[in-house]
C-alpha cells in the first residue's frame, strides 16, 4: 500500500514569502499521476497540479511542482494573501488506486 | 461547465446504512475518460479517498472500507451512489463526490461536489 507522507504539517510564513510543501511516498510514483490540490476553510479541493509539475487551468505560476519517484514538491514562490490554506499531494496507480496525504497547512506568520 | 451535487440525509443513527448520491450536470457521466469517485473529511482532519466507479460499474474501494462500502452507477440518471454500512461516530465527515481525468497523460480530480456534512449520531 502506498502512504504518501507530506511534511511539515504546518508552515507559518508571511506573505511574499517562498513556500516549499514536500510530498514523499512510500513506493516510487509515476509522475503523470500525482497531483496536488488546495483547499480552503469550508471550501472542496481546487486542483492546483498534475503530472507533478504541470498547472491545472487558471492556476497562477507562483505555484509550481516538480519531483519524481518517492520525492515530490510543491513551491509557491511568493505567497499572496489567499494563498493561505491546506494543500494535499494525491497519487494514482498502485495499491489502493487512490490516495491523498495528510496535508501541509500553509498559516499566516 | 459540469457540476456535481451531493444529496442524502445528513444524520444516520450509528449501526445503520448512509445513503448519498451524486448527480452530475453539464456533462456526461459515461463518458471513457473518467472515474467518479467518493471522498471524505471528517472535522478538521484531511481527505480520505472512499472509492471510485467507472460508467461501467467498475469499483475499486479503499481497503479499509471496502468491506463496508458500495458505489453504484446510473447512467440514465447522470447519478452515482455511495452506501456504507454499519457506520459509528467515526464516519461522521464532509462527504465530496468528484470527477477523475483518466488518461491523455491528465491524472487527476477535477471536478467537486460542494459537500455534504453527514453526522452519525443517535
Amino acid at each position: 500500500e502506498i502512504v504518501l507522507t507530506q511534511s511539515p504539517g504546518t508552515l507559518s510564513l508571511s506573505p511574499g514569502e517562498r513556500a516549499t510543501l514536500s510530498c514523499r511516498a512510500s513506493q516510487s510514483v509515476t509522475s503523470s499521476y500525482l497531483a496536488w490540490y488546495q483547499q480552503k476553510p469550508g471550501q472542496a479541493p481546487r486542483l492546483l497540479i498534475y503530472g507533478a509539475s504541470s498547472r491545472a487551468t487558471g492556476i497562477p505560476d507562483r505555484f509550481s511542482g516538480s519531483g519524481s519517484g518517492t520525492d515530490f514538491t510543491l513551491t509557491i514562490s511568493r505567497l499572496e494573501p489567499e494563498d493561505f490554506a491546506v494543500y494535499y499531494c494525491q497519487q494514482y496507480g498502485s495499491s489502493p488506486p487512490w490516495t491523498f496525504g495528510q496535508g501541509t497547512k500553509v498559516e499566516s506568520k | 461547465q459540469l457540476q456535481l451535487q451531493e444529496s442524502g440525509p445528513g444524520l444516520v443513527k450509528p449501526s445503520e446504512t448512509l445513503s448519498l448520491t451524486c448527480t452530475v450536470s453539464g456533462g456526461s457521466i459515461s463518458s471513457s475518460s473518467y472515474y467518479w469517485g467518493w471522498i471524505r473529511q471528517p472535522p478538521g482532519k484531511g481527505l480520505e479517498w472512499i472509492g471510485t466507479i467507472y460508467y461501467s460499474g467498475s469499483t475499486f474501494y479503499s481497503p479499509s472500507l471496502k468491506s463496508r462500502v458500495t458505489i453504484s452507477v446510473d447512467t440514465s440518471k447522470s447519478q452515482f451512489s455511495l452506501k456504507l454500512s454499519s457506520v459509528t461516530a467515526a464516519d461522521t465527515a464532509v462527504y465530496y463526490c468528484a470527477r477523475y481525468c483518466y488518461g491523455s497523460w491528465q491524472y487527476y480530480f477535477d471536478y467537486w461536489g460542494q459537500g455534504t456534512l453527514v453526522t452519525v449520531s443517535s
